[in-house]
């Protein structure tokens, strides 16, 4: 069936460092990827999408990058600051149109440390 | 422009209990799915309805049901609660459910409502 793996599930990093959390997908007809931010208590975020005609989106410090072939998806975020630190989760659809269910990894917990 | 927003925020309920939990679309969309998030996990995908009708279902049982109204707005019913239903409820909402229009499928979330099943 449908899965969506994320890993790590908590990365510990260094402000200023970089952050990189991986994600592989079962289904070869998704084609859509978007990356959600949830903080402690709140709604999740949507901060990035590519879709699978696209190999790479940047958005100021954040990047996704997609290997269709692999079924990997990433997200990159550069030069980290505290408000970076939150719970983080990949996603996959067949993004056809809005009659598509997104299939959510389990999440990874960045923390930046100070 | 209002975005997704539901309601109640918080509930608690006994087990055996039925509840109601109610979502209203972000401004101009008309589709709405429901997820289940358990402490510690990614959502997990209900149902999605449109056009008032279910269009698709995740791997919950039928005690987990839906509407949706002419305004869009959507209701998830959950009977026979149990304890293990205790999670955040939440919703997303996105453009259009048409098949003739692409690139529609962002979906954005709702705040959620905490359901607690004692």
């Amino acid at each position: 069936g449908e899965n969506v793996e994320q890993h790590p599930s908590t990365l510990s990093v260094q402000e200023g460092d970089s952050a990189v959390i991986k994600c592989t997908y079962s289904d070869s007809a998704s084609n859509y990827f978007p990356w959600y931010k949830q903080e402690l208590g709140k709604r999740p975020q949507l901060i990035i999408d590519i879709r699978s005609n696209v190999g790479e989106k940047k958005d100021q410090r954040i990047a996704v990058t997609l290997n269709k072939t692999a079924k990997h998806f990433s997200l990159h975020i550069t030069e980290t600051q505290p408000e970076d630190s939150a719970v983080y989760f990949c996603a996959a659809s067949m993004g056809y149109s809005s009659a598509s269910k997104i299939i959510f990894g389990s999440g990874t917990r960045l923390s930046i440390r100070p | 422009d209002a975005g997704v927003t539901q309601s109640p925020t918080h509930l608690i309920k006994t087990r055996g209990q039925q509840v109601t939990l109610r979502c209203s679309p972000k401004s101009g969309h008309d589709t709405v799915s429901w997820y289940q998030q358990a402490l510690g996990q990614g959502p997990q995908f209900i149902f999605q309805y449109y056009e008032e009708e279910e269009r698709q279902r995740g791997n919950f049982p039928d005690r987990f049901s839906g509407h949706q109204f002419p305004n869009y707005s959507s209701e998830l019913n959950v009977n026979a609660l149990l304890l293990g239903d205790s999670a955040l409820y939440l919703c997303a909402s996105s453009g259009t459910g048409s098949f003739s229009r692409r690139n529609t499928d962002t979906q954005y979330f709702g705040p959620g409502t905490r359901l607690t099943v004692l």
